[in-house]
């Protein structure tokens, strides 16, 4: 597709559970940008990748959270032991250059994830 | 502190109206962007400015760097001009800091 896919598109699990959210990226795109966003808030930063790269991560709420990009396409944002408190939308963006230049971040539609 | 503002927090107007939807930040910024989200999670960038003005059919967005703020203008409004419209601002430290975001409703 020509948009930024991710999937699934809805999430639920039980607390404790491991659960693990996918994002397929437009072609090309360089710069991967994985987004929290709480029922009510804005998205709030997660981490960064510029290719297959992690060059910020500081946005992870704990160490429960984990993603990778192995082979600078795909990438998948990993959550151990769920809390009910990671229950959000998980947005994942990216961007045809590299770095944090002003450009369009092209978003998926996200996945709703649910602790139970 | 990097904070993003933006009001009012919900805005309901009658088809037709003329919206101003605001946004004000608290420190330099390297660019603003304006995107809209539908329910259902889809976000789509409808601008990015560093500076003055841009338009793209009815909608309208405008930055005053002094002032620290930023106003998304659409005319002519339309039911389906309802959504959320989020203000995200990329800081010094480079990574996007995004409003909370105006739930805007147009009524038929």
């Amino acid at each position: 597709g020509a948009g930024v896919s991710q999937s699934p598109r809805y999430k639920v699990a039980k607390r404790g559970q491991d659960v693990a959210l996918r994002c397929d990226p437009i072609s090309g795109h360089v710069s991967l940008f994985w987004y929290q966003q709480a029922l009510g808030q804005g998205p709030e930063f997660l981490t960064y990748f510029q290719n297959e790269a992690q060059l910020d991560k500081s946005g992870l709420p704990s160490d429960r959270f984990f993603a990778e990009r192995p082979e600078g396409s795909v990438s998948t944002l990993k959550i151990q032991r769920t809390q009910q408190e990671d229950s959000a939308v998980y947005l994942c963006a990216s961007s045809l250059e590299a770095g944090w230049s002003n450009q369009p971040q092209h978003f998926g539609d996200g996945t709703r994830l649910s602790i139970l | 502190k990097n904070e993003v503002e933006q009001s009012p927090q919900n805005l309901t107007a009658q088809e037709g109206e003329f919206i101003t939807i605001n946004c004000s930040y608290s420190v330099g910024i390297s660019a603003l962007h304006w995107l809209q989200q539908h329910p259902g999670g889809g976000i789509v960038s409808l601008f990015m400015l560093s500076s003055g003005k841009k338009k793209h059919g009815r909608l309208i967005a405008t930055i005053n760097i002094q002032e620290k703020h930023s106003s998304l203008h659409i005319t002519a409004s339309h039911p389906r001009d309802s959504a959320v419209y989020i203000c995200a601002v990329r800081f010094s430290d480079s990574k996007l800091t995004f409003g909370k975001g105006i739930t805007l409703s147009v009524r038929p």
